[in-house]
């Protein structure tokens, strides 16, 4: 099957810096990336689409200067925390569909996540 | 709008207890149905989906049928095991993206 990795998997920070957030599709390119905001006994939501090479699609809500995705290439897409508040403060799961060779992936799979702390 | 609710948890059953959790739907249109499951320390993983009516998803020993009428996927399994012990999402797709409900974690006992 095609794994995703994140990295990294927990990470505190200080009010006020920002916080990248490293999506990887290891054995497959992945075409289109999504990341996802999980709040403690909450459900995923979506926060953004990203095709790549083309800017990410955010959903309603969700302010695209705080959280900025970059999808530069077909197995790296990042989420950059910009300014992080405490109330930034959740869990971050990102997936993947693509492509590996002839085979193409519809399914969503996804990555491990990552614990973001902000003091 | 389109949105997914499942039943509250926790649920904590005994092993070889049968298992159901429900999982109801609202959506325009018949989207695709989706179970993912999520062990400690891992991504979620797909367990099984249906795309139309009256489909039955089934893998592992879960299954789930797709039910227009009641715009249910109820999950069941008839013997759980302690490794079955995790936080299920019912899911639904539309346009590509999924919307999921709240979780619900399972915990086994031996």
């Amino acid at each position: 099957g095609a794994v995703v990795s994140q990295h990294p998997s927990r990470v505190i920070c200080k009010s006020g810096t920002s916080v990248k957030i490293e999506c990887r599709s290891l054995d497959f390119q992945a075409t289109t990336m999504f990341w996802y905001r999980q709040f403690p006994k909450k459900s995923l939501m979506l926060m953004a689409t990203s095709n790549e090479g083309s800017k990410a699609t955010y959903e309603q809500g969700v302010e695209k200067d705080k959280f900025l995705i970059n999808h530069a290439s077909l197995t790296l897409s990042t989420l950059t925390v910009t300014s992080a508040h405490p109330e930034d403060s959740s869990f971050y799961i990102c997936s993947a569909v693509g492509t590996s060779g002839s085979i193409t992936y519809n399914e969503q799979f996804f990555g491990p996540g990552t614990r973001l702390t902000v003091l | 709008g389109n949105s997914v609710t499942q039943m509250e948890g926790p649920v904590t059953l005994s092993e070889e207890a049968f298992l159901t959790i429900n999982c109801t739907y609202t959506a325009t249109g018949y989207p695709s149905l989706f179970w993912y499951v999520q062990y400690p320390g891992e991504g979620l993983q797909l367990l099984l989906k249906a795309t139309k009516a009256d489909d039955k998803g089934s893998n592992k020993g879960f299954e789930a049928t797709y039910r227009k009428e009641t715009t249910s996927f109820h999950l069941e399994k008839g013997s759980v095991q302690v490794s079955d012990s995790a936080v299920y999402f019912c899911a639904l797709s539309r346009g590509g993206k999924l919307i999921f409900g709240q979780g619900t974690e399972l915990s086994v006992k031996p």
